[in-house]
């Protein structure tokens, strides 16, 4: 099992500038969630979807944010327009449909936005 | 509202020595609970759950934790630490009715003494 996939590891852009960070969950795995984890702010998820499916975007920060999941096999979480506040560890997980649907977390990506 | 709180922000132990970390979590009903741990520069590894049953529960790398309700407590023990459990650890709590999201709390850092 390859667990959670995320790529790339690392990512350093400048502010302006357009990033998507990629996400293949375990396979078999109904649910995938996105979460940014910063010194200051500590874990927040930002969304997660089941079946592919949107289903709670409450935590994604503003509409230079967005997520998708085309498939059941891979999601993005794209940043248009990047900002320096923005620099963060965002981390994937997945889970089953079934008790007690612990998550498994990908390695996460580090971005940095210069 | 569903809180986690982990009391402690960092905590000093020597090699060998036991430890128990805390947490508390508000929530109406049994909830499912978690442990996880993060190495440097690593994504979250779950160490243990407890969603039923035996209120004693094992995990991974000799940790275990014990749910107690009448102190809505899910500390984490270990009865001799190892210099490789240095990180940082983070309680959480998902709701048993099956809502997806977990309720993280804001870690605890483990510094292990040679």
């Amino acid at each position: 099992d390859a667990g959670v996939i995320q790529s790339p590891r690392h990512e350093v852009t400048e502010m302006g500038q357009e990033v998507t960070l990629r996400c293949k969950p375990i396979s078999g795995h109904d649910y995938l969630f996105w979460y940014r984890q910063t010194m200051m702010r500590g874990l927040e998820l930002l969304i997660y979807f089941n079946n592919n499916v949107p289903i709670d975007d409450s935590g994604m920060p503003e509409d230079r944010f967005s997520a998708k999941m085309p498939n059941a096999s891979f999601s993005t979480l794209k940043i248009q327009p990047s900002e320096p506040r923005d620099s963060a560890v965002y981390f994937c997980a997945s889970s089953l449909n079934q008790g007690p649907y612990e998550q498994y977390f990908g390695p996460g990506t580090r971005l940095t936005v210069t | 509202a569903q809180s986690v709180t982990q009391p402690d922000i960092h905590i000093t132990v020597s090699e060998g020595a036991s430890l128990e970390l805390r947490c508390n979590y508000s929530y109406g009903a049994t909830p499912y609970l978690f442990w996880y741990v993060q190495s440097p520069g690593q994504g979250l590894q779950l160490l243990l759950k407890y969603f039923s049953g035996d209120t004693l529960v094992q995990g991974i790398k000799g940790f275990e934790a014990e749910f107690k309700r009448s102190q809505s407590s899910f500390n984490l023990r270990k009865p001799s630490v190892h210099w490789s459990d240095a990180a940082e650890y983070f309680c959480a709590v998902g709701k048993a009715s099956g809502t997806y999201k977990y309720i993280f709390g804001t870690g605890t850092r483990l510094k292990v003494l040679a």
